[in-house]
């Protein structure tokens, strides 16, 4: 049972680059989210979907775009990459978009943009 | 301000020795409390959920308690392990939704032989 699964792990790109961050689940959720996390500071929500076929803004979706390809993927896309954006990324899930449904969480890509 | 502050930022303890760790938040409408355990390089892996009407929850040699109207709640480590050694993150969420979270900094701790 893999859970929630992320590639790349690591990834390096040059400020104007492109490219998109994949995250898979096994578990049937329906829900599913995009965070980022940065020294110092508290994850932050970049972009989520409640439910296949939807998706919503979260706290920092500057600079992002996301597809919910189906129930068991979704994906984060940086249009043209900004050094701003050198971050650890995270894609989770949930069984519900209640708040008593815990997040699992990837293991996370490291982004470095130069 | 919806904020979650976590104290402290790192602790370094001996094996075997108990750990408190603190989280105070200022988030309304406070729905739920969670704690969040984050080893090097991995992602946040979930030790506990504890609703407005919780006091105390406990996971294993992991119990959080919960004071709603102070709006506290701290985390307590028994016997540390070595593998104890991560980042505690609480969050803490408003609104009854899952995307409706706030999530604090983290405290590190190391665990020494």
């Amino acid at each position: 049972n893999a859970g929630v699964t992320q590639t790349p792990k690591f990834q390096v790109l040059k400020t104007g680059q492109s490219m998109t961050l994949q995250c898979a689940q096994d578990m049937n959720h329906n829900s599913m989210y995009w965070y980022r996390q940065d020294p110092g500071m508290g994850l932050r929500l970049i972009y989520y979907s409640a439910s296949e076929g939807t998706t919503d803004k979260g706290e920092v979706p500057n600079g992002y775009n996301v597809s919910r390809l189906n129930k068991r993927e979704f994906s984060l896309r940086l249009e043209s990459a900004a050094p701003s954006q050198t971050s650890v990324y995270f894609c989770a899930s949930s069984g519900g978009a209640d708040s008593n449904s815990p997040l699992h969480f990837g293991n996370g890509t490291r982004l470095t943009v130069t | 301000k919806n904020q979650v502050e976590q104290s402290p930022q790192s602790l370094i303890i001996l094996e075997g020795k108990n750990c408190t760790l603190q989280c105070n938040y200022t988030v309304s409408p406070f729905s739920n409390l969670r704690w969040y355990k984050q080893d090097t390089g991995r992602g946040p892996v979930s030790l506990t959920i504890m609703t407005f009407s919780e006091n105390t929850k406990s996971n294993g040699r992991y119990t959080a308690t919960l004071d709603a109207d102070t709006k506290q709640s701290s985390l307590h480590i028994t016997a540390s392990q070595l593998s104890d050694s991560a980042s505690y993150i609480c969050v803490v969420s408003w609104m009854d939704s899952s995307y409706k979270l706030i999530f604090g900094s983290g405290t590190r701790l190391l665990v020494r032989p």
